[in-house]
């Protein structure tokens, strides 16, 4: 089973838009991440927030989390079309497992 | 920095054969993981290794599953008897025990079985 989920299932922006995308957890967590998959690869780790955090920012992406809502938002900034992805989030509940949600895939349109 | 690496990427096989794919994770990384990923869902957490030691697996890798890390560098994944439902990404990933938060994955070995 799947600790995360994330909403929207898909996403179609046009490029130079924000791109904004939610995920919600099941347990309490050490810390919460994002990655990125480009279709047919591996997945890349994009930004890390811990439990004790609430806002976190790395170049063009934001990321918020609210433990009592068990929820995180990935905000992506003046989307480029490279930025066609899915992104998952995936939490870490002990000292080595990530748990990753169905993801929500994002296309940018030129 | 190399990056994980698998081979094969790609595997078509017959059910009912038995296949295996290798992983070869960063040098200096003490962690290496296998996930299972099918169309549309994420990664699903399948076993982890700490050096050579098996320290978890999941109920989805049922007795047809076998992983190793014999001296805690490059692992295997061997599935005997595939079946249809085996059709999957499997992706590889390692991380280093004190940095311990970010995985680097692998671009992962796609298996078809027919």
């Amino acid at each position: 089973s799947q600790q995360g989920e994330e909403d929207p299932q898909a996403l179609s922006i046009q490029e130079g838009e924000n791109a904004t995308m939610n995920c919600s957890y099941k347990t309490s967590i050490n810390n919460l991440q994002w990655y990125r998959q480009n279709s047919g690869r591996g997945l890349v780790h994009l930004i890390l927030i811990r439990s004790n955090e609430r806002e976190k920012h790395s170049g063009r992406l934001r990321v918020t989390l609210d433990t009592s809502k068990k929820s995180s938002s990935l905000l992506i900034t003046a989307s480029r079309a490279a930025d066609t992805a899915s992104y998952f989030c995936a939490t870490r509940s002990n000292d080595y497992k990530l748990s990753f949600g169905a993801g929500t895939t994002v296309t940018v349109r030129a | 920095d190399t990056g994980v690496s698998q081979d094969p990427r790609h595997k078509i096989t017959k059910r009912g054969q038995n296949v295996t794919f290798r992983c070869d994770p960063i040098s200096e990384h003490n962690r290496l993981y296998w996930y299972r990923q099918t169309l549309g869902q994420g990664p699903e957490f399948l076993t982890y290794f700490q050096n050579e030691a098996q320290l978890e697996k999941s109920r989805l890798l049922s007795d047809r599953f076998s992983a190793e890390r014999p001296k805690g560098s490059f692992s295997t994944l061997e599935i005997q008897r595939t079946e249809q439902g085996d059709s999957a990404m499997y992706l590889c990933a390692s991380s280093m025990y004190r940095e311990g938060e970010k995985l680097f994955f692998g671009s992962g070995t796609q298996l078809s079985v027919l």
